[in-house]
This record gives C-alpha cells, sequence and structure tokens, in this order.
C-alpha cells in the first residue's frame, strides 16, 4: 500500500531533550515536506525536499533540522525542544514533474507534546 | 508571495442543508494546483480534490462540488444535503509547482464545519 509512516504518532517530551519524528515513503517520491498545525493558524511549512541532499527552508524553521540522505526518509530533527513546539506534525510526498491524481500524500500526523 | 484565505472561521448548520465553503488564493504563477482537504476528529488529512490552473471546469463528486472562477482566484467547496459525518475542519491549499525549482504548498487557516443532526 502507498503510504506515507510517521513515527510516533504521539510523544510527550521534555524541554531540552533531543527527538527526532521519523518519516517514510513507499512511492519513490522526490519532494517530502514537515508541517505543523496549531489552533488558528492552519498548517505552516517548516522545511521540504526536492530530493536526496536537497532541503530548503519553509516558513517556520526555527528550531527544527532535517535530513534527506535516503529518498524514502526524512527524518524531522528538534534537537532542544521547547514547549512552543507543541504541536500537531504532518509528513507529507509527492512526485515532482507529475504530482499525479492525488497529488500530495500526508502521513497520519505526530502529535508532539513538550512540558 | 503565495497566500490561501479561508474567511469562514467556523460554520454550523443543520444535517440536509446546502453549505459553501468558500477559498481565495493569491499567486504570482501562471501555473499551480489547488486542492481541498478534510480533517476529521481522528486528525488525519484527507485528499478530496486538486485542481490545475488550466482546468477550470467545476467538479461534481456525489454530494461534494467544487467552482474554481480563475477571474476571482477563488475555488469555492459546496457540500449538498450536509451529514452528520460532514463535520470536520476543511483546508484549501494552494501548491506552485515549477519543474526543476522550489515548491512549495500554502494552506489556508481552515474552516471548521459543523452539522447538527
Amino acid at each position: 500500500e502507498a503510504q506515507v509512516t510517521q513515527n510516533p504518532r504521539y510523544l510527550i517530551t521534555v524541554t531540552g531533550k533531543k527527538l527526532t519524528v521519523t518519516c517514510s515513503q513507499n512511492m519513490n517520491h522526490e519532494y517530502m515536506s514537515w508541517y505543523r498545525q496549531d489552533p488558528g493558524l492552519g498548517l505552516r511549512q517548516i522545511y521540504y525536499s526536492m530530493n536526496v541532499e536537497v532541503t530548503d527552508k519553509g516558513d517556520v524553521p526555527e528550531g527544527y533540522k532535517v535530513s534527506r540522505k535516503e529518498k524514502r526518509n526524512f527524518p524531522l530533527i528538534l534537537e532542544s525542544p521547547s514547549p512552543n513546539q507543541t504541536s500537531l506534525y504532518f509528513c507529507a510526498s509527492r512526485a515532482t514533474g507529475y504530482s499525479g491524481h492525488y497529488g500530495y500524500t500526508f502521513g497520519s500526523g505526530t502529535r508532539l507534546t513538550v512540558v | 508571495a503565495q497566500k490561501v484565505t479561508q474567511a469562514q472561521t467556523e460554520i454550523s448548520v443543520v444535517e440536509k442543508e446546502d453549505v459553501t465553503l468558500d477559498c481565495v488564493y493569491e499567486t504570482r504563477d501562471t501555473t499551480y494546483y489547488l486542492f481541498w482537504y478534510k480533517q476529521p476528529p481522528s486528525g488525519e488529512l484527507v485528499f478530496l480534490i486538486r485542481r490545475n490552473s488550466f482546468d477550470e471546469q467545476n467538479e461534481i463528486s456525489g454530494r461534494y462540488s467544487w467552482n474554481f472562477q480563475k477571474s476571482t482566484s477563488s475555488f469555492n467547496f459546496t457540500i449538498t444535503a450536509s451529514q452528520v459525518v460532514d463535520s470536520a475542519v476543511y483546508f484549501c491549499a494552494l501548491s506552485e509547482s515549477t519543474q526543476g525549482g522550489s515548491e512549495k504548498l500554502v494552506f489556508g487557516k481552515g474552516t471548521k464545519l459543523t452539522v447538527n443532526p
């Protein structure tokens, strides 16, 4: 089944403790992206990657890092999480050049709480 | 810069009423894509429709229909004979797709639809 898999689904952590949210897709998509969703603000893009070793900042990159060493994986790294990073996070992917009938495929989301 | 505006923050209707969710977008590109996603209380994002900038035909899928008008930069979504299961947050999104270039998907802030029995 074609899908984007995020882990974990839920995470509670403490301020300053480094964490990684994983994202993996099995569709051989070039483009991958991370979003955070906050009440009243909708979804905002954190980082995106056009292909392996090609990443760029979105609208709200502060406090986050990403890497794209393999095509299928695009982990989101919080080196020193803070409470303002408490949010619902989504990973998405799509093929570049032709987005196909379904456009972007989203993961199921990761609900992160930083205390 | 890209921008998507969903002016209706919350809408409440009674079952079987028709409801239209508004979406207005801004872009400088001539090639772009518009999307609608549904987010039910469970939280996942469910794809509803994709429309490219060269296809202004309206689309109907069951009780759902979409009206794309480039002249007013709008991509409105209508649910006919609404049902309780339609209760969700609906997002409109805009993607500027540049071959080999950067790409960005921008979301509106969403419209929360509540359908009461």
